[in-house]
């Protein structure tokens, strides 16, 4: 029972760089995101899918682009890496808007 | 915007004893509240979910409550065990919004 996989898990990028990280759920869950969270902040919202060929953003989206081609996959990407961007990266699922979000074990991504 | 804050940022316990862990958000208008679990280095757990309709929420030894009106939730971790041991998230879902507005979290120590 795979749940929400992420990979890399983790990942050190130079600025400039660009890269994707992949996100596929294996639930048949309509719903998907893209997070980051910084030290000592709470998580924040970077895009979102309600379903297949269906994006938006949240709230902080500059700087990362986003596709979803199929339910099961749901892959972020990054086209010109800033240090800014250093965090870590959890993707999520749920089937629903009432029920839980369930989370991927994230992505470690370092740009110097 | 929905602002959401944990007190305290982290808590010690001798194990056995009973804790309660609070969380509150500005704005009233929420669909739902959910409490997470986050070990180091790992991803984020559900652990319990209240709909805006709802009172409270129990699993096992937790018990989580909502009181809409005043902005409040809290977590009530019975007979604390060292297992207990990680990062305790709340996070909302106004009403309208399709993603989660997260607390900064509460370390939690159960020292054996």
């Amino acid at each position: 029972n795979a749940g929400v996989t992420q990979t890399p898990k983790f990942r050190i990028l130079k600025i400039g760089q660009s890269m994707t990280l992949q996100c596929t759920q294996d639930m048949n869950h309509n719903y998907m995101y893209w997070y980051r969270q910084d030290p000592g902040m709470g998580l924040k919202l970077i895009y979102y899918s309600v379903g297949a060929g269906i994006t938006d953003k949240g709230e902080v989206p500059n700087g990362y682009n986003v596709s979803r081609s199929t339910t099961e996959d749901f892959p972020l990407r990054l086209e010109l890496a800033a240090p800014s961007q250093t965090s870590v990266y959890f993707c999520a699922s749920r089937v629903d808007s009432n029920q839980p979000q369930h989370f991927g074990d994230g992505t470690r991504l370092s740009i110097l | 915007k929905q602002e959401v804050t944990q007190i305290p940022a982290a808590l010690s316990v001798p194990e056995g004893e009973n804790l309660v862990l609070n969380c509150s958000f500005t704005d009233s208008a929420i669909y739902n509240l959910q409490w997470f679990r986050q070990d180091p280095g790992k991803g984020l757990t559900s652990l319990l979910l209240i709909q805006s309709s709802q009172r409270e929420q129990t699993s096992g030894r937790l018990n989580a409550s909502l009181d809409k009106s005043s902005g409040r939730s809290t977590l009530y971790i019975a007979a604390s065990q060292p297992g207990d041991s990680a990062t305790y998230l709340c996070a909302v879902r106004g009403t309208g919004a399709n993603n989660l507005f997260f607390g900064t979290g509460t370390r939690l120590t159960v020292i054996p």
